[in-house]
């Protein structure tokens, strides 16, 4: 099947600081890119649709200041968090779209300090 | 809006079968979902049905689907230890846009 691959698997950061998340499809062309967050022992809850070369859509209560999103080819999209809160601290899951299937990469831990 | 629900953890004994039950309540889904993952890891697909079918089988795998009441189920035959995860429901309107998941169902297999 095809891989999603993000970068990095974790990070730790001090309050205020901005996280760049990166994720990648390695062998297929994705024009739509999702991002998702998901708590401990929590559901993963969409954050953002990201189409390729265009502005991203983000679910209701989502602030799209703070999680800026640039989906910049067919291959790559970000996910920016800015001004990091250890209430952002959670798992950062995206997704890749080819055809009828969405394939997930292995997932971001974040932890604000 | 939509609403998946699935309950939240199931014990089983190696070698039994497993059933893993979500209920949603949006009419217009499309595509139902069965995702597994595993600690620390992401998500890995398991199978999808399309909306107007009934049943689909892959290997050890069985979804069943109801319409009417909008129920969805996953059964696992011959459960491995290899199968304790977590597995999640979803749904979607179409075919490779954003999915909606259920809380999750914690399977732990005992052997």
């Amino acid at each position: 099947g095809a891989v999603v691959s993000q970068h990095p698997s974790w990070v730790i950061c001090k309050s205020g600081t901005s996280v760049k998340i990166e994720c990648r499809s390695l062998d297929f062309q994705a024009t739509t890119m999702f991002w998702y967050r998901q708590f401990p022992k929590q559901s993963l809850m969409l954050m953002a649709t990201s189409n390729e070369g265009s502005k991203a859509t983000y679910e209701q209560g989502v602030e799209k200041d703070k999680f800026l999103i640039n989906h910049a080819s067919l291959t790559l999209s970000t996910l920016t968090v800015t001004s990091a809160h250890p209430e952002d601290s959670s798992f950062y899951i995206c997704s890749a779209s080819a055809d009828t299937e969405q394939f997930f990469g292995p997932g971001t831990r974040l932890t604000v300090l | 809006g939509e609403d998946v629900e699935q309950s939240l953890f199931l014990s089983v004994r190696e070698g039994d079968s497993s059933v893993i039950n979500c209920t949603y309540t949006d009419s217009s889904s499309t595509y139902l979902y069965w995702y597994k993952q595993e600690p620390g890891a992401g998500l890995q697909l398991l199978t999808y049905i399309f909306s107007n079918m009934d049943m689909k089988q892959d290997q050890r795998l069985t979804v069943l689907l109801n319409k009417k009441d909008k129920h969805l189920s996953l059964r696992i035959a011959d459960t491995q230890t290899g199968d304790s995860a977590i597995y999640f429901c979803a749904e979607s309107h179409d075919a490779g846009n954003k999915l909606t998941f259920g809380g999750g169902t914690r399977v732990l297999v005992k052997p």
